[in-house]
C-alpha cells in the first residue's frame, strides 16, 4: 500500500515550453501533497505544499507563478513548470501524505521526474 | 526555519563495519523519518520516530531519537555493499501537513 506515480520519469524540452508533472497516489486518498526539487548530489528542499480544492502553498523563493500546481482530487496533483530555463533543469519528486489510525505524517514519494530544459 | 545538520555528509568504508549517521537540530521535531535514496528514484522511507528516546532496529540498522526530540541517529552494523547509498533524515512539524524538513543526506559506499 502506500504507493505514488509520477509522470513521465523524465522530460527534455526546449526553452520558453510549459511541462506538466503529475503525481498520483495510487492505493489512497491523499488530502494533502508536496512538491520538492532535488538538485544534483543535494538533498530535497521542499518547493510547495499542494491541497485538494484550494490553492497551494509556496515555500520562501518558490515563485507561484512559474511553478503552477492544481489538486483537483484526492488522488492526483499536478505540477507545471511554465516558461521553462535551463536552471529549471532538476529532480522534481512529489510525495504524499497516508493517514491512518497511529500514523505520524509519514510521506510516501514517488519515484521522481527528470526535468532537462535545453 | 527548521535546519537539520547531517552528517557525514560523504562516507566511505570497507564491508563489516559498523558506521553511525547523526541528524542533529535546534528545533524540536514532532517525529523524525529517515528515507533512503537510490540515483534517479524517489525517496523509500525505512522508519518513523516519534517519541523521545525511542529506539527501533530494522534488521542490521538501528534509529534512535533523542530524548528532547530535536536530534536522532542511524547505526549501520556489519554494513554489507547492498547498503550503498543516500541515506536521508527528515523533520515533520506539529502540523500534519507540513512538508519535511531534510537533511542534507549521507552518501554511504560499502566497499566489498
Amino acid at each position: 500500500g502506500a504507493v505514488v506515480s509520477q509522470h513521465p520519469s523524465w522530460v527534455i524540452c526546449k526553452s520558453g515550453t510549459s511541462v506538466k508533472i503529475e503525481c498520483r497516489s495510487l492505493d489512497f486518498q491523499a488530502t494533502t501533497m508536496f512538491w520538492y526539487r532535488q538538485f544534483p548530489k543535494q538533498s530535497l528542499m521542499l518547493m510547495a505544499t499542494s491541497n485538494e480544492g484550494s490553492k497551494a502553498t509556496y515555500e520562501q523563493g518558490v515563485e507561484k507563478d512559474k511553478f503552477l500546481i492544481n489538486h483537483a482530487s484526492l488522488t492526483l496533483s499536478t505540477l507545471t513548470v511554465t516558461s521553462a530555463h535551463p536552471e529549471d533543469s532538476s529532480f522534481y519528486i512529489c510525495s504524499a501524505n497516508s493517514y491512518w489510525a497511529g500514523s505520524y505524517n509519514e510521506q510516501f514519494f514517488g519515484p521522481g521526474t527528470r526535468l532537462t530544459v535545453l | 526555519t527548521q535546519l537539520l545538520e547531517q552528517s557525514p555528509q560523504f562516507l566511505s568504508i570497507q564491508e563489516g563495519e559498523n558506521l553511525t549517521v547523526y541528524c542533529n537540530s535546534s528545533s524540536v521535531f514532532s517525529s523524525l523519518q529517515w528515507y533512503r535514496q537510490e540515483p534517479g528514484e524517489g525517496p523509500v522511507l525505512l522508519v518513523t520516530v516519534v517519541t523521545g528516546g525511542e529506539v527501533k532496529k530494522l534488521k542490521r540498522l538501528t534509529f534512535q531519537f533523542g530524548d528532547a526530540r530535536k536530534d536522532s541517529s542511524l547505526h549501520i552494523t556489519a554494513a554489507q555493499p547492498g547498503d550503498t547509498g543516500l541515506y536521508l533524515c527528515a523533520g515533520a512539524g506539529g502540523g500534519g501537513a507540513d512538508g519535511l524538513t531534510f537533511g542534507k543526506g549521507t552518501h554511504l559506499i560499502i566497499q566489498p
